[in-house]
This record gives C-alpha cells, sequence and structure tokens, in this order.
C-alpha cells in the first residue's frame, strides 16, 4: 500500500506571510496532484505534476515533484485569508487508475 | 454545466439500519469514485468504477458496503447495519477516462453525504 504523508497537519499564519507544505512518500509516483478544500465542498483540483523534478506555478502558489517522484511540496506566497483550508496531495500509482491521497494540511490565515 | 451532484447532503440514522448514498457523476464521465472522509483527515478510497464494472474494490472497509453502478452513469453505495464508526462524509467523484494508468486526470468531486450515526 502507497502512503502519501504531508506536514504539517495544521499550520495557521497571518497574512502576507509565506508557507510550505510537504507530501513524502516512499513510493514512485507517476503523477501527483493537489487539492484544495472548503467546508462542506469536495477537494477541487489545484495542479497536476507528472515529471520528476517539474515545477508549476499558479498565481501565488507553486508545486514541486521531487526528482524522484517521490515527494511534493505547495509554497504560497503571501497568504491571504482567501487560501484558507484543507490542501490534499494525492498520488497515481505507476500504472494505477487509483489516487492515494495524503491526511491534508488544515491552512488557516488570519487578517 | 452541471457537476457531480450527491444525495441526501446529510443523512442521520440510527445503529443497525441500511442507508443509501446516491452520487451522479458529470454526463460522459466514464470512471466514477467513492471515498471516505472522517473529520479534518484525507480521504480514504472505497471502490472504483470503469463504466459499470468495479475493477478495485478493495478500499471496502467491510461487507456491509456495497456499490453498484448502472448505464454507465448514477452510482449507489450501499452500508448495511450501520455502525457509529461509518459516521463519516461519503464523497463521490468522476473522471472523464481513465486507461492503464491514466490516474493523473482529474477528478470531479461531488459535495459529499454527511453520514451520522447514532
Amino acid at each position: 500500500t502507497q502512503l502519501l504523508e504531508q506536514s504539517p497537519q495544521f499550520l495557521s499564519i497571518q497574512e502576507g506571510e509565506n508557507l510550505t507544505v510537504y507530501c513524502n512518500s516512499s513510493s514512485v509516483f507517476s503523477s501527483l496532484q493537489w487539492y484544495r478544500q472548503e467546508p462542506g465542498e469536495g477537494p477541487v483540483l489545484l495542479v497536476t505534476v507528472v515529471t520528476g523534478g517539474e515545477v508549476k506555478k499558479l498565481k501565488r502558489l507553486t508545486f514541486q515533484f521531487g526528482d524522484a517522484r517521490k515527494d511534493s511540496s505547495l509554497h504560497i506566497t503571501a497568504a491571504q485569508p482567501g487560501d484558507t483550508g484543507l490542501y490534499l496531495c494525492a498520488g497515481a500509482a505507476v500504472g494505477g487508475s487509483r489516487l492515494t491521497f495524503g491526511e491534508g494540511t488544515q491552512l488557516t490565515v488570519n487578517p | 454545466g452541471a457537476g457531480v451532484s450527491q444525495s441526501p447532503s446529510n443523512k442521520v440514522t440510527e445503529k443497525g439500519k441500511d442507508v443509501e448514498l446516491r452520487c451522479d457523476p458529470i454526463s460522459g464521465h466514464t470512471a466514477l469514485y467513492w471515498y471516505r472522509q472522517r473529520l479534518g483527515q484525507g480521504l480514504e478510497f472505497l471502490i472504483y468504477f470503469q463504466g459499470n464494472s468495479a475493477p478495485d474494490k478493495s478500499g471496502l472497509p467491510s461487507d456491509r458496503f456495497s456499490a453498484e453502478r448502472t448505464g454507465e452513469s448514477v452510482s449507489t453505495l450501499t452500508i448495511q447495519r450501520t455502525q457509529q464508526e461509518d459516521s463519516a462524509v461519503y464523497l463521490c467523484a468522476s473522471s472523464p477516462r481513465t486507461s492503464g494508468g491514466a490516474a493523473y486526470n482529474e477528478q470531479f468531486f461531488g459535495p459529499g453525504t454527511r453520514l451520522t450515526v447514532l
């Protein structure tokens, strides 16, 4: 069974601060996705990374896939209260059709 | 366009009763997934449908859990003889296609059904 560990589990910061969320595994994934979930709603896809070492930027969010495709990070610059939510990483096994989700990072950005 | 819908949005039941949770995927999406999410935690995979067949049901926690899909559309997750530990949000997601490892296709999630077993 492939496992994804996310850290930190909880993060509370002030508006304007930077933060990084980590997603680690001992297994290799063919791709990795990051989702954001707000209360009472399902997760919404932010990005998919496929190539080892790949870096993708989405406005103030920067996503990186590790060279060995075992880990990923999400960096948010100048966090805003609207960034508050549960951030989930999800990995797709090589040749698989299902995603393995991490436990999530609950981010709170205080005004 | 319509997204993934789930019903009911909330379900409160007594221990030992059976419940049925419904998922209407996005039209034309061939892949459908069920997940369970306990409070403040990540998603626990339950079952995956490709069309009407379920090639991966390895996440179903016990034989009290079953699911079916008909017409390559609506899916029903049934929990028999519910227990308090079944209390969680049950999420359904659909994906336009998946074949031979295309799990990187985006999964579109419904809002979930919050199940409370008293």
